[in-house]
Formats: C-alpha cells, sequence, structure tokens
C-alpha cells in the first residue's frame, strides 16, 4: 500500500526567503505525485503534478517540484515566499492503477507560516 | 463558470442521526470523488461515482453511501454517526478520462456531530 509522509507539520519561513517543503512516499510501484495548497475555510488547489517525463516539474504561484526516485522524494520549492502563501500545503500520491478512479493518498500537511 | 459547489457548508448532528451532504460538480465534468479531512488531517478518499455507479472506495464503512443523479450531482450519506465522523467532507469533481489527475475541489461541509 502507498502512504506519503509530509516531514515538517509546521514550516516559519521569513517574507521574500526561500522554502523547501519535504514530502517521502512509499510504493512499490511508479506513482503520480501531487502538491496541493489548501487556504483557511477553502478547498484544495493542486499546484502541480508529476505523471511522467521531466523530473523537475513547475507549477502555479512560482512553485516547483523535484521527483527523486532514489530518494522516493517529492520537494517543494519556491525561491521567494510572500505574505499570500501561508497556507497548509498537501503532498499526495496515486499508484495509477486505476485509470484514475482511485482515490489519492495524501500527507498529513505541513503548515507554511511566513513572518514579514 | 461556476466551479464545485458543497451543501450545506457547516452542519450539527447528534450520534447515531444519519446526514445527507451534497455536490454539484464543475461544469463539463462527469465524475464525483468524496474526502474526508478530520482536523489536522490529509483528506482521505471514501469513493468516486461515474455514470451514477460507485467505480472505486477508500477503507470506509458501509455506513458511507453516496448516490449520483442523471445530471452528474451527488450525494454522500452517512448513517449512526458517531463522533468520528466530525470532519471537513470535500467534493471534487474530475472528468472521467482524467479522473484524479484533474480533480477540481469544492469548499467543503464542516460536519460537526455532538
Amino acid at each position: 500500500a502507498q502512504s506519503v509522509t509530509q516531514l515538517d507539520s509546521q514550516v516559519p519561513v521569513f517574507e521574500e526567503a526561500p522554502v523547501e517543503l519535504r514530502c517521502n512516499y512509499s510504493s512499490s510501484v511508479s506513482v503520480y505525485l501531487f502538491w496541493y495548497v489548501q487556504y483557511p475555510n477553502q478547498g484544495l488547489q493542486l499546484l502541480l503534478k508529476y505523471l511522467s517525463g521531466s523530473t523537475l516539474v513547475k507549477g502555479i504561484n512560482g512553485f516547483e517540484a523535484e521527483f527523486n526516485k532514489s530518494q522516493t522524494s517529492f520537494h517543494l520549492r519556491k525561491p521567494s515566499v510572500h505574505i499570500s502563501d501561508t497556507a497548509e500545503y498537501f503532498c499526495a500520491v496515486s499508484e495509477g492503477s486505476g485509470g484514475g478512479a482511485d482515490g489519492l493518498t495524501f500527507g498529513k500537511g505541513t503548515h507554511l507560516i511566513i513572518q514579514p | 463558470d461556476a466551479g464545485v459547489t458543497q451543501s450545506p457548508t457547516h452542519l450539527i448532528k447528534t450520534r447515531g442521526q444519519q446526514v445527507t451532504l451534497r455536490c454539484s460538480p464543475k461544469s463539463g465534468h462527469d465524475t464525483v470523488s468524496w474526502y474526508q479531512q478530520a482536523l489536522g488531517q490529509g483528506p482521505q478518499f471514501i469513493f468516486q461515482y461515474y455514470e451514477e455507479e460507485e467505480r472505486q472506495r477508500g477503507n470506509f464503512p458501509d455506513r458511507f453511501s453516496g448516490h449520483q443523479f442523471p445530471n452528474y450531482s451527488s450525494e454522500l450519506n452517512v448513517n449512526a454517526l458517531w463522533l468520528g465522523d466530525s470532519a471537513l467532507y470535500l467534493c471534487a469533481s474530475s472528468l472521467v478520462v482524467t479522473g484524479h489527475y484533474g480533480y477540481t475541489f469544492g469548499s467543503g461541509t464542516r460536519l460537526t456531530v455532538v
């Protein structure tokens, strides 16, 4: 069975500083990987996804992530954060064998706190 | 273009009662998936509906059931509520050809069981 570990429950960062949110997954087969953001009292918004191809994936709002198969990681990065990036970030994985019908397995989330 | 609409936004129920949550998918989408997000946790997959049938199910008991209507909207029913069912319930719509690769999430229904 697949699982996702987000190593930090909370990450405080100063405004305009870079940030990395860590995500490791466990699966016995090829996987598809996702990062979602959740603002207070809202649903989830897709930041980026890795399905195949280039291991460096660029997403919305200046975020990017790198798929590392040997380390089973999919860390999210942003070179310069803004106050508006304060939110909960979720890493998710799918083994893809269900053709998109199977659900995503999410990590517990990382709360990104931007300090002025 | 309307996104995913969920109703109600908040709900309080008593243990043992039954609840129905509703979801209208994004225009053009034909598939609806439901997730449960407990406080401080990531969402957990409940099930997915397509062509009015349950297509895939997560690790949830039979107390959780669903329905999809011909207009693609969906309901999530939970029977015999207990305190542990308190959570944010999220609906995600997509096209069947994209599945969870192309989810659009609603803002959720916050269910509190007392």
